[in-house]
């Protein structure tokens, strides 16, 4: 079936140095969302991307969709302690009336 | 308002008693979602209700009972429950039908507990 992977599935970084995490799917996506959930919280709506090739930015944080939309990655960049929680991608499941597949998520903890 | 309320945060059950996880939106939104998160796992769909009525179930055991009593409510009623039943269980909206681009807003949740 259609599958969400998604790398590393942990990352420890020092304050101040990049992060980035790394989403791949089975199939060609329409859209790819992406969430984040602080530690004993709830996921929360961060970004979609619809375009091919498509790069958005969030202050320290770029969003890319790749070219065959079948990949995506977030980057942070000077990661901050208030960076720390779980990054999740969502794709579409195809043709299932909008059910969302999510990656296994990447935990990031970041060192002061 | 911009929420998804639920109730209660928290909840300890016996594998033989009946509860109900509630969760409610103003924000008009026409579906509502309930998710099941185990710890370091991603959310699990369960349910979806589109314009109050039940569009998905994911196979989920019948000692699990969702109910949607009008645009603003979602109740998910739970009885005989196993202890792997204990998780995270989420509730979302999206402001229209499930369908390609619609993000969920997710509810704190509440932490279930099954002794």
């Amino acid at each position: 079936g259609q599958q969400v992977m998604q790398i590393p599935q942990y990352q420890h970084v020092q304050e101040g140095e990049d992060f980035t995490t790394y989403c791949n799917s089975s199939t060609t996506l329409s859209n790819i969302q992406w969430y984040k959930q602080r530690p004993g919280g709830h996921p929360v709506f961060l970004i979609q991307l619809v375009k091919s090739g498509e790069v958005k930015k969030q202050k320290r944080l770029t969003f890319q969709f790749g070219e065959a939309k079948k990949n995506s990655s977030l980057h942070i960049t000077a990661t901050q302690t208030t960076d720390v929680g779980t990054y999740f991608c969502a794709g579409p499941v195809y043709n299932q009336g909008g059910k969302l597949i999510f990656g296994q998520g990447t935990e990031l903890s970041v060192k002061p | 308002d911009t929420e998804v309320t639920q109730t209660p945060k928290h909840l300890v059950m016996g594998m033989t008693n009946k509860k109900s996880l509630k969760c409610e939106q103003h924000m008009g939104h026409r579906a509502m979602y309930w998710y099941k998160q185990k710890a370091k796992k991603p959310p699990e769909l369960m349910f979806v209700y589109s314009y109050e009525k039940l569009s998905i179930n994911e196979s989920v055991p019948s000692r699990f009972s969702p109910e949607c009593p009008n645009s603003s409510l979602l109740n998910l009623h739970l009885h005989a429950l196993q202890p792997e039943d204990s998780a995270l269980y989420l509730c979302a909206s999206t402001p229209r039908g499930p369908g390609d681009g619609e993000k969920l807003f997710f509810g704190s949740g509440t932490q279930l507990s099954v002794l």
